[in-house]
């Protein structure tokens, strides 16, 4: 069975750093591409961030565009999110997804002072 | 890349057919064919309905259909059913090589 699993989500003062993990098992992860997508409480989808499936080409919403990095390690089956100058706006539950067909179950950032 | 345009709330009774629509622009929706649809429960992570406009993933019922015509994306769920009560959002691809989703729709079985 496919699993994604967050994992690095937590409580941060604006400005601050936070590196999100994302563990893939059950399917071929170093065949998807790969995606981070947010929301904030109560709110819509919004998608952040795209990696392919060797990692040699992301693209970022305008939003997150230079504080933000996606990468992966395909021999570790893992996805991350480097997330830097962390705004109170950033604060949202974080999935992972593999090409929008499967998706974890979410990790909380929450930007606060 | 502002959200794709959906309705907030849609509503029907079991067994009635309903449509979702999802507005863009020709830089997104009207542009490219990799237009999908998700469902979420509350609290749950969201669910692939449909991809590349119209396509089911395995398991998916084919109560689910989607199509485009022009600038806007539809979602028909055919013979509602109460486990459908749930948020929908749509996602294109856009021309900036990034993604966008809607603004999500509520549906409400009555």
């Amino acid at each position: 069975e496919a699993q994604l699993v967050e994992s690095g989500g937590g409580l941060v003062q604006p400005g601050g750093s936070l590196r999100l993990s994302c563990t893939a098992s059950g399917f071929t992860f170093s065949s998807y591409w790969m995606h981070w997508v947010r929301q904030a409480p109560g709110k819509g989808l919004v998608w952040v961030s795209r990696i392919n499936s060797d990692g040699s080409t992301t693209s970022y919403a305008d939003s997150v565009k230079d504080r933000f990095t996606i990468s992966r390690d395909n021999a570790k089956n893992t996805l991350y999110l480097q997330m830097n100058s962390l705004r109170a706006e950033d604060t949202a539950v974080y999935y992972c997804l593999a090409d929008g067909l499967y998706w974890g179950q979410g990790t909380l950032v929450t930007v606060s002072s | 890349q502002s959200a794709l345009t959906q309705p907030a709330s849609v509503s029907g009774s079991p067994g009635q057919s309903i449509t979702i629509s999802c507005t863009g622009t020709s830089s997104d929706v009207g542009g490219y064919n990799d237009v999908s649809w998700y469902q979420q429960h509350p609290g749950k992570a969201p669910k692939l309905m449909i991809y590349n406009v119209s396509n089911r993933p395995s398991g998916v019922s084919n109560r689910f259909s989607g199509s485009k015509s022009g600038n806007t994306a539809s979602l028909t769920i055919s013979g509602l059913q109460a486990e459908d009560e749930a948020d929908y959002y749509c996602c294109s691809y856009t021309s900036s090589s990034t993604f966008v989703f809607g603004t999500g729709t509520k549906v409400t079985v009555l």
